[in-house]
């Protein structure tokens, strides 16, 4: 079955410096790669997603680079500030393709201190 | 995106006894999920709650312990049998919106078990 791999676990960066955070996954079948933000106590959010057929996707200071050959995945934070701290999760689909069944990294605790 | 609601929010409850977590979704989706977070980790899909019929169970999950009903596409349970402190987690609700096929979690509900 699938895995995804998520690095690093911790991650503190200057304010107004760029955060990156790495998945690799397993199964070449899977095709959709969204990317969640959780802070302290409340519900994951979505922040970006990206499907396969598409090598990268950008919304304001945040992007996702996929490589399929590698099989991995990148979330790149721009200009951060600190209510960007929190824990961020990569996950693939598993099965093939359903966009609800996912496999999710183990996250990344981003700390942006001012 | 669709509006997701979850009851409880929060319960404490004795070992033995069981649970149902009600999740309501403010307009008709295909596709419905639960999800645990246990304190501390990533996110785990329990199950696919499909509607009028039996729910899809990922591996390490039974249906005996979980029990999952959809009567309609806009409402499920997940009921959490037979308690043990090891079920101690944060249940999710999560769906597929139909126009954006990307997946969406509930608040959550916070079970502890003593």
């Amino acid at each position: 079955g699938e895995n995804v791999e998520q690095h690093p676990s911790t991650l503190s960066v200057q304010e107004g410096d760029s955060a990156v955070i790495k998945c690799t996954y397993s199964d070449s079948a899977s095709n959709y790669f969204p990317w969640y933000k959780q802070e302290l106590g409340k519900r994951p959010q979505l922040i970006i997603d990206i499907r396969s057929n598409v090598g990268e996707k950008k919304d304001q200071r945040i992007a996702v680079t996929l490589n399929k050959t590698a099989k991995h995945f990148s979330l790149h934070i721009t200009e951060t500030q600190p209510e960007d701290s929190a824990v961020y999760f990569c996950a693939a689909s598993s099965h093939g393709g359903s966009q609800g069944n996912l496999i999710f990294g183990k996250g990344t605790k981003l700390s942006v201190k001012p | 995106s669709a509006v997701i609601s979850q009851k409880p929010s929060r319960d404490i409850c004795q070992r033995g006894t069981s649970l149902t977590i009600q999740c309501q979704v403010d307009s008709q989706v295909t596709m419905m999920f639960w999800y645990r977070q246990q304190p501390g980790q990533s996110l785990t899909l329990i199950a696919t709650a499909n509607q009028g019929s039996e729910a899809t169970y990922e591996s390490g999950f039974v249906i005996d312990k979980f029990p999952i009903s959809r009567p309609n596409l806009t409402f499920s349970t997940l009921t959490v049998s037979n308690m043990s402190p090891e079920d101690s987690s944060i249940y999710l609700c999560s769906v597929v919106t139909d126009h954006t096929w990307s997946l969406f979690f509930g608040p959550g509900t916070r079970l502890t078990v003593l």
